[in-house]
């Protein structure tokens, strides 16, 4: 099956820094790549994903860049505001029949004011 | 409306009681789950519904009992429990169980088992 590596579990920046989290991911045939979001007393909220077909994506504040050689993933976050603050997930999967995604163990994102 | 809803948001239950959690959404999604999560860990599966009927359950114990009424519903029944199972119960949507797009969780039912 496959495994999801994220690394940092902790981060913390001062605001207007920017943050990077990283993940790798070990199934070839993974094709499609959320991240989420999750808030104290919330669920989990997706804030981007990228598909096997495409090597980076950008919204706003937040980029996701692909490396489908290498299997890893990365989040990258620019000019942090306070309310950036919260835990993040990666994931990964393989579309086709019951796509379940396997999550990586989070970050805990903390931006300083 | 783009929302999964969960109720009770809070729920503080005995060993002997049984209880029930619910999620609803109407964004169309024929997909529904059920996850666990524990404190600073990334949720757990515990059941998948597909077209209202049940098409994964993670070896979960039977005092776990999730039930789909219809396409916009989705229950949990809880019974017996113990306080090992004291944890943030998630219910989350997706247009179709093989399309590559995510998840649309709701807030969570923090749950205490007593």
């Amino acid at each position: 099956g496959e495994n999801v590596e994220q690394h940092p579990s902790t981060l913390s920046v001062q605001e207007g820094d920017s943050a990077v989290i990283k993940c790798t991911y070990s199934d070839s045939a993974s094709n499609y790549f959320p991240w989420y979001k999750q808030e104290l007393g919330k669920g989990p909220q997706l804030i981007i994903d990228i598909r096997s077909n495409v090597g980076e994506k950008k919204d706003q504040r937040i980029a996701v860049t692909l490396n489908k050689t290498a299997k890893h993933f990365s989040l990258h976050i620019t000019e942090t505001q306070p309310e950036d603050s919260a835990v993040y997930f990666c994931a990964a999967g393989a579309s086709g029949g019951s796509y379940i995604p396997t999550f990586g163990r989070g970050t805990s994102l903390i931006v300083h004011p | 409306d783009t929302e999964v809803t969960q109720t009770p948001k809070h729920l503080v239950m005995g060993m002997t009681n049984k209880k029930s959690l619910k999620c609803e959404q109407h964004m169309g999604h024929r997909a529904m789950y059920w996850y666990k999560q524990k404190a600073k860990k990334p949720p757990e599966l515990m059941f998948v519904y597909s077209y209202e009927k049940l098409s994964i359950n993670e070896s979960v114990p039977s005092r776990f009992s999730p039930e789909c009424p219809n396409s916009s519903l989705l229950n949990l029944h809880l019974h017996a429990l113990q306080p090992e199972d004291s944890a943030l119960y998630l219910c989350a949507s997706r247009v179709g169980t093989s399309s590559n797009y995510g998840y649309t969780f709701g807030s969570g039912t923090r749950l205490t088992v007593v």
